[in-house]
């Protein structure tokens, strides 16, 4: 069954550094999108990706924050010059387009770990 | 603004018991409504939906949720839980009918005893 990948499980920066998450999502989808947990908190949406350009994204997406999908498979989000609250588990997930029936799933990887020390 | 409510954060039952996991949604235009699961290490795994089309809906593994207008809640059940349901639940809100940005409620923790 395909499913949406992420690399690395966990990522280890210093403060100011930048660092970039990669996922892969399902071959044939064309929404892709970045949520955050920071720990003891809810899942927030942080962007979404569509026809290679961002679709929405909410207050937490600031200019330290920037999406890309550089290849076919790739999609990345980069931060710029992390912080110590940049630590939390970041998901991406992919939606095929299948016109515009309502409740469309978006499929979910299994995150990378970030913490900032 | 959208927002959701898992009023437990952890809920613990006994195998072979029911489970009630509870949602409130807030209410403005029709909702698409969600449960998904999460096991340690593992994505995010949708469980059912709910799209106005019939109010239960029926999901995966033996989970099922009713859509209660009158209510603004979207409880999910099971008649009996297994251990391998212990896991983490996020019940999951979007008004815009593309589909773009969900939002999730605070989640719950099922532990389930032998």
């Amino acid at each position: 069954e395909p499913e949406v990948t992420q690399t690395p499980s966990h990522q280890v920066t210093q403060m100011g550094q930048e660092v970039i998450l990669r996922c892969v999502p399902i071959s044939n989808h064309l929404y892709f999108y970045w949520y955050r947990q920071i720990l003891g908190q809810k899942v927030e949406f942080l962007v979404s990706f569509y026809n290679n350009e961002i679709s929405e994204k909410s207050e937490i997406f600031d200019d330290q924050f920037s999406v890309e999908r550089p290849d076919g498979s790739n999609f990345t989000l980069k931060i710029r010059s992390t912080k110590l609250e940049d630590s939390a588990m970041y998901f991406c997930a992919s939606r095929a387009f299948v016109g515009q029936p309502p409740g469309n799933e978006q499929f979910f990887g299994p995150g990378t770990r970030l913490t900032v020390l | 603004a959208q927002s959701v409510t898992q009023l437990d954060s952890h809920v613990s039952v006994s195998e072979g018991t029911p489970v009630l996991l509870r949602c409130n949604y807030s209410s403005s235009y029709s909702p698409s409504l969600f449960w998904y699961v999460q096991h340690p290490n593992k994505g995010l795994q949708l469980l059912l939906k709910y799209t106005s089309a019939a109010t239960l809906v029926k999901g995966i593994n033996g989970f099922e949720a009713e859509f209660k207008k009158s209510e603004t809640s979207f409880h999910l059940t099971k008649p009996s839980a297994h251990m391998s349901d212990a896991a983490e639940y996020f019940c999951v809100v979007t008004y815009n009918n593309a589909g773009n940005m969900l939002t999730f409620g605070g989640g719950t923790r099922l532990m389930v005893k032998p």
